[in-house]
């Protein structure tokens, strides 16, 4: 079964509106990490924001946010007021054992995100 | 600036030939980390090296060799090929084994004739 799973190959967003990505995943371990990296065309996936699996609170960096449902297994990224510099696959990820220093990191296939002006 | 530095950013190679991809991280980190990246795929872990010794060989193909002769340097021998091989390759390094994020380089584009 996949750990990680995207559901959405690509999304459209128009300018300064918000966007949700989805991400869903599968773990048995208590302990974890979830992440999403965005990766423009010029290849480099670039860190955006961390969720552990204890947080009581949902992460958020500027304008990213992580909407972390626990009991669903979800760990949505919100894009808030969208700019075209944020057209670019996105990827979440999931470290198992986060607090054990294992290093199970898995990756979504990501999705697709275009900015319209 | 990045911090993690891959060359060359693009390689073309028949199957062959024998060529290398490098990388060096100027972070301090003590973890580095090759993964393949595949269209349509989820990015596959084949590598991962700490404090300079492999830690985790993901069942990778003995045509793709890797080196790490010191903590901020990396590297990936290739040869003998398959066309299948063609892909983005990215690598990483991370502060420790198994701890915080990732930082990526931009990756080396392969593809293989």
């Amino acid at each position: 079964a996949q750990k990680i799973t995207q559901t959405q190959p690509g999304m459209f967003v128009q300018e300064k509106e918000a966007v949700t990505l989805d991400c869903t995943y599968d773990t048995s371990d208590p302990s974890y990490g979830l992440f999403w990296y965005k990766q423009p065309s010029s290849g480099e996936m670039i860190f955006l924001i961390y969720q552990g699996s204890y947080d009581q609170q949902n992460a958020t960096e500027g304008r990213y946010s992580l909407n972390f449902q626990k009991a669903r297994k979800s760990a949505n990224l919100v894009i808030s007021a969208s700019q075209l510099g944020d057209s670019a696959m996105y990827f979440c990820a999931m470290r198992e054992g986060w607090q054990t220093g294992a290093n199970n990191l898995f990756f979504g296939t990501g999705t697709r995100l275009t900015v319209i002006p | 600036e990045t911090g993690v530095t891959q060359t060359p950013r693009h390689l073309v190679m028949g199957m062959t030939n024998k060529k290398s991809l490098k990388c060096e991280q100027h972070l301090g980190h003590n973890a580095m980390y090759w993964y393949k990246q595949s269209a349509k795929k989820p990015l596959e872990l084949m590598f991962v090296y700490n404090f300079k010794e492999q830690t985790e060989n993901n069942s990778v193909p003995s045509r793709f060799s890797p080196e790490c002769p010191n903590s901020s340097h990396l590297f990936l021998h290739l040869h003998t090929l398959q066309p299948e091989d063609s892909a983005l390759y990215l690598c990483a390094s991370s502060r420790d084994y198994g701890g915080g994020e990732l930082f990526f380089g931009e990756g080396s584009r392969l593809t293989v004739l």
